[in-house]
């Protein structure tokens, strides 16, 4: 069945980066995007960018542009997002999720990254 | 473009039809998008361009509007249905979001 199955839960010091992954299985894989939201604690949801799995063509949101790369492994089905320069304000569970058209249809478990010092 | 739910919470009853409104801060066409979130759970895609339901949802679950104006109906809610509802804009980068909507059992 069409999954996305993400990495364990992070918890980083104030500057580091973090990079969570999101293994993609049951579909062709360049034939979608993937987008990436996060969620602070008791906070509804943000939206923060998404990658063309089929060409690597990226749009970030301005908010974490500069400090965000999102990129994708064709050959492991994978896509990764990295934060670098991790704030407290970053604390939340980050959610990938598959992209086409206009809606994101199927959502990975969610991994929690925790920023404390 | 900024999206901005109304109520921002309700309480309803099992059985109750209950309506979300999504007024978007300028046009965007029929690129809408409902979801639903339980606690501690992903998101659960319900409805996209506005009014087309995804496979697997409940036919109770209905959406329409175009433009600025868009509505989420619950039809007979059922206690599975207690969540909070968001509405996400595709007409535009960044996809943004709605503050959401929480869903009570009254």
């Amino acid at each position: 069945q069409v999954q996305l199955v993400q990495s364990g839960t992070e918890v980083k010091k104030p500057g580091a980066s973090v990079k969570v992954s999101c293994k993609a299985s049951g579909y062709a894989f360049t034939s979608y995007g993937i987008s990436w939201v996060r969620q602070a604690p008791g906070q509804g949801l943000e939206w923060m960018g998404w990658i063309n799995a089929y060409n690597g063509d990226t749009e970030y949101a301005q908010k974490v542009q500069g400090r965000v790369t999102m990129t994708t492994d064709t050959s492991t089905t994978t896509a990764y997002m990295e934060l670098r320069s991790l704030r407290s304000d970053d604390t939340a569970v980050y959610y990938c999720a598959r992209f086409r058209r206009g809606n994101m249809d199927v959502w990975g478990q969610g991994t929690t990254v925790t920023v404390s010092s | 473009i900024q999206l901005t739910q109304s109520p921002s919470s309700l309480s309803a009853s099992v059985g109750d039809r209950v309506t979300i409104t999504c007024r978007a801060s300028q046009g965007i066409s029929s690129y809408l998008a409902w979801y639903q979130q339980k606690p501690g759970k992903a998101p659960k895609l319900l409805i996209y361009a506005a009014s087309t339901l995804q496979s697997g949802v409940p036919s109770r679950f209905s959406g329409s509007g175009s433009g600025t104006d868009f509505t989420l109906t619950i039809n007979s809610l059922q206690l599975e249905d207690f969540a909070t509802y968001y509405c996400q804009q595709f007409n535009s980068y960044p996809h943004t979001f709605g503050q959401g909507t929480k869903v009570e059992i009254k």
